[in-house]
């Protein structure tokens, strides 16, 4: 049962526009949602997170949106660079924070120079 | 401040062995927590360690064993290896107060490739 879910395996933009990466979720018991960046042959580096109390988050070039009633967010990249080329995680905590996160498979994301 | 370090790299086991797989801690992290990510997919959780001890697992078989040392050094064991256990196992840590709670954010190593033949 996949919980939390990344639809498109890969997205290729141009630099300088907009990258909007999606995730879907099913449990509404998750109350802390991530995204992390991979590089090939290095672990993932945190970017950016959110509470369920709260429906955007932002930081820098890097905006998380959040809509509960959808269970859904994304994340958004304005303006993309060929340096944020990676692949991209999103991941989901419960109530409590027991330490478990749970990831989506990963959006490929090719930002074209 | 010394990030989460994994060692070995890159590890060729042969099914039916035994594989010892190890981690430094974030300085000032007293929580880690193990994952497995198979090619292709997100990172699965495996368990989490606080004080020495395991408060939190993911579906996976008892060979699926680890410990957390004192400094917060942990290791991650697994016995009978087996095929599907080729992966990139990646080690994450975070404060935590009690284990449970704290920051959500971890902080992951650069992972070991294990490979069984």
């Amino acid at each position: 049962d996949q919980q939390v879910k990344q639809n498109s395996p890969s997205l290729s933009v141009q630099e300088g526009r907009i990258s909007i990466l999606n995730c879907d979720y099913t449990n509404s018991m998750f109350d802390y949602f991530l995204w992390y960046k991979k590089y090939p042959a290095e672990g993932p580096t945190f970017l950016i997170s959110i509470s369920s109390i709260k429906d955007k988050n932002e930081d820098g070039r890097f905006t998380v949106f959040l809509n509960k009633s959808a269970k859904h967010l994304s994340l958004h990249i304005v303006p993309s660079q060929p340096g944020d080329s990676a692949v991209y995680f999103c991941a989901a905590s419960g109530r409590g924070n027991t330490g478990k996160l749970i990831f989506g498979q990963g959006t490929t994301l090719q930002v074209k120079p | 401040e010394t990030g989460v370090t994994q060692s070995p790299t890159h590890l060729i086991k042969t099914r039916g062995q035994q594989v010892t797989l190890r981690c430094s801690s974030q300085s000032g992290h007293n929580t880690v927590s193990w994952y497995q990510q198979a090619l292709g997919q997100g990172p699965q959780f495996i368990f989490q360690y606080y004080r020495e001890e395991e408060n939190g697992r993911g579906n996976f078989p008892p060979r699926f064993s680890g410990l957390q040392f004192p400094n917060y050094s942990s290791e991650l064991n697994v016995n009978a290896l087996e095929l599907d256990d080729s992966a990139l196992y990646l080690c994450a840590s975070r404060p935590g107060t009690s284990g449970i709670g704290g920051n959500h954010e971890q902080y992951f190593g650069p992972g070991t490739r294990l490979t069984v033949t």
